[in-house]
């Protein structure tokens, strides 16, 4: 199994450009979840996904938007990048039920000018 | 919601010696409570976890307390190695299904 995987890895996008980031698992996950990390900050989250077709915010939402057409991919799309979107993303995902651990992928640095 | 602090944020030892990571909690409805590492340029991992009915958990060097009276966990770190260098976060988890995590604590593990 791949676990989860993120494209692209790294990305530098101009002020008003947009991009879509691209997650997916192959764990039969239910749960999928964008997060941004930023020095000190921790891992914020963005927005989630309890299913196929469903999404929620997160804590900072703003200047994002996702979608879980399939139940495998979970993509995070910025309309028009600004300089505050610079970060480093993370997905995630876990299963439904008693089990809670998170299965993150190995990132993406996108760099917003 | 639910607020997850963490203590310290920089933490420096010398191989061998012991490390300990403290995070409290405000929601007394969480009952989950994991530890992740991050290596450089990589995502977290999950290295051990914690549930509302259990006081400690051990896997090898690795150990973490659970005071849910006091709503604080700790992570503890025996006979540190270089490669235990990573940054560190706990989080805690209640009745949904997401979690909140604290801030991070950097481990240098000094050869």
């Amino acid at each position: 199994n791949a676990g989860v995987t993120q494209t692209p890895k790294f990305r530098v996008l101009k002020t008003g450009q947009s991009m879509t980031l691209l997650c997916a698992q192959d764990m039969n996950h239910e749960y999928m979840y964008w997060y941004r990390q930023d020095p000190g900050m921790g891992l914020r989250l963005i927005h989630y996904s309890v299913g196929e077709g469903t999404t929620a915010k997160g804590e900072v939402p703003d200047g994002y938007n996702v979608s879980r057409l399939k139940k495998q991919n979970f993509l995070l799309g910025l309309e028009s990048a600004a300089p505050s979107q610079t970060s480093v993303y993370f997905c995630a995902s876990s299963p439904q039920g008693s089990s809670y651990e998170q299965y993150f992928g190995p990132g993406t640095r996108l760099t917003v000018t | 919601g639910e607020n997850v602090e963490q203590h310290p944020s920089t933490l420096s030892v010398q191989e061998g010696d012991s490390a300990v990571i403290k995070c409290t909690y405000s929601d007394s409805a969480s009952n989950y409570f994991p530890w992740y590492k991050q290596e450089l340029g990589k995502g977290p991992q999950l290295i051990i976890d914690i549930r509302s009915n259990v006081g400690e958990k051990k896997d090898q060097r690795i150990a973490v307390t659970l005071n849910k009276t006091a709503k604080h966990f700790s992570l503890h770190i025996t006979e540190t190695q270089p490669e235990d260098s990573a940054v560190y976060f706990c989080a805690a988890r209640g009745g949904s299904y997401i979690p909140t995590f604290g801030r991070g604590t950097s481990l240098i593990v000094h050869p």
